[in-house]
């Protein structure tokens, strides 16, 4: 079992609606997790952090966390073609542990 | 600007000819690390380093050597190249001397080892 896990996509969402990204993580003592955007050809770009349970939201960006569960999410509201892109789960623990991202496409 | 710099952005090489990725950040950052990203892997970490003259190894260490003599600068080093090390290469900073998440990445470094 990988430490961080993701779908790698292709997920395909239509302007305007709600995409919804997972990531599940194997050590439950895990207490940071992040999320990176990487377009095509770039580096990746920390959008978010949550440290604690619940929901943390910035723009039209929310993370939520279930230490329970061991799974965190990014939903992405009102999606646009600019958010195109692969998202990457980080989480630390011990170490940082990147999952192998999911690609995200928005489609006009 | 803040900013990661790394050179050169793409590379081709032979195996076994030395060669060093420079990484230079100019924001006063403790932490830097070298990171390799390959489809289907995600990004591994090669080295990390708390502050000057300390380093430590990643998950994927073999075959590399970093120095960190500058706050500023933590370069990559391929004694001797091989195939296996064709990737694409990221340095990366933190603010903090830890492993805080939040990290600013270079451009990124692509390798070609025939």
């Amino acid at each position: 079992q990988k430490e961080v896990e993701q779908n790698s996509g292709p997920l395909s969402v239509p302007e305007g609606a709600i995409a919804s990204l997972n990531c599940t993580y194997s050590d439950r003592v895990s207490q940071s997790f992040f999320w990176y955007r990487q377009y095509s050809g770039k580096s990746p770009e920390l959008i978010m952090s949550i440290y604690s349970n619940g929901d943390k939201e910035d723009g039209r960006f929310t993370a939520q966390l279930n230490k329970a569960s061991q799974y965190v999410s990014l939903l992405i509201r009102d999606s646009q073609p600019s958010d195109s892109a692969t998202y990457l789960c980080a989480v630390i623990s011990s170490k940082i542990i990147f999952g192998s991202g999911t690609r995200l496409s928005i489609r006009p | 600007e803040a900013q990661v710099t790394q050179n050169p952005r793409y590379l081709i090489t032979v195996t076994g000819k030395k060669l060093t990725v420079t990484c230079s950040q100019n924001m006063n950052h403790e932490y830097m690390s070298w990171y390799r990203q390959d489809p289907g892997l995600g990004l591994r970490q090669i080295y990390y380093s708390m502050n000057v003259e300390v380093t430590d190894k990643g998950d994927v260490p073999e075959g590399y050597k970093v120095s960190r003599k500058e706050k500023r600068n933590f370069p990559l080093i391929l004694e001797s190249p091989s195939p296996n090390q064709t990737s694409l290469y990221f340095c990366a900073s933190s603010l903090l001397a830890g492993e805080t998440g939040e990290l600013f990445f270079g451009e990124g470094s692509r390798l070609t080892v025939l």
